[in-house]
């Protein structure tokens, strides 16, 4: 089945510079691939996504970035703030039905 | 904005017995989905239900799981014979009527399980 890795599991930035996470996954016929974010204690949600048809996507502050070739595919959030501290989870699938979370990444904005 | 609801949020129980999770999903939507998460641990998949049947299961969801629809509106879990390491939190999620391969995954506030 599909293994999806995640890195760095923890990531501390100071209030306003960049934070950068990064995934790899397996099976090439994944081809959706979105990212949640999961504040303490609360249900993960939905951030941003990406399909296999596209490079790159853009909402605001958040961005991510895929790579088929190599199959790696990275969230970038610029500017970041307090409010973005939370656990962010990048997930794949192959079906859209089974999704494949990678470990975490505990992200702190340090004010 | 329609939630996912779970219930109970907290549940503790003895090793050995039986407990049922229960979950809302979204009411428009069609695939339903438990996943469980251990204390700082990533989201792993269990089971997903489309059309009134599993279409997926993962390792984890060996003979002491079983899920149901039982009305229409709820979808529950039942873990027929708790062990110590299934102690985790259960999220209940859906997904609304879209093609394979999209979609977002709304997820409930989750339901902890712990065995003692």
């Amino acid at each position: 089945g599909e293994n999806v890795e995640q890195h760095p599991s923890t990531l501390s930035v100071q209030e306003g510079d960049s934070a950068v996470i990064k995934c790899t996954y397996s099976d090439s016929a994944s081809n959706y691939f979105p990212w949640y974010k999961q504040e303490l204690g609360k249900r993960p949600q939905l951030i941003i996504d990406i399909r296999s048809n596209v490079g790159e996507k853009k909402d605001q502050r958040i961005a991510v970035t895929l790579n088929k070739t190599a199959k790696h595919f990275s969230l970038h959030i610029t500017e970041t703030q307090p409010e973005d501290s939370a656990v962010y989870f990048c997930a794949a699938s192959v079906t859209g039905n089974q999704f494949y979370f990678g470990t975490g990444t505990s992200l702190t904005v340090i004010p | 904005e329609p939630e996912v609801t779970q219930t109970p949020s907290h549940q503790v129980t003895q090793m050995g017995q039986e407990v049922i999770l229960r979950c809302v999903p979204i009411s428009n939507h069609l695939y339903f989905y438990w996943y469980r998460q251990i204390l700082g641990q990533k989201v792993e998949f269990l089971v997903s239900f489309y059309n009134n049947e599993i279409s997926e299961k993962s390792e984890i969801f060996d003979d002491q799981f079983s899920v149901e629809r039982p009305d229409g509106s709820n979808f529950t879990l039942k873990i027929r014979s708790t062990k110590l390491e299934d102690s985790a939190m259960y999220f209940c999620a859906s997904r609304g009527p879209v093609p394979a391969n999209t979609g977002e995954l709304f997820f409930g506030e989750g339901s902890r399980l712990t065995v003692l």
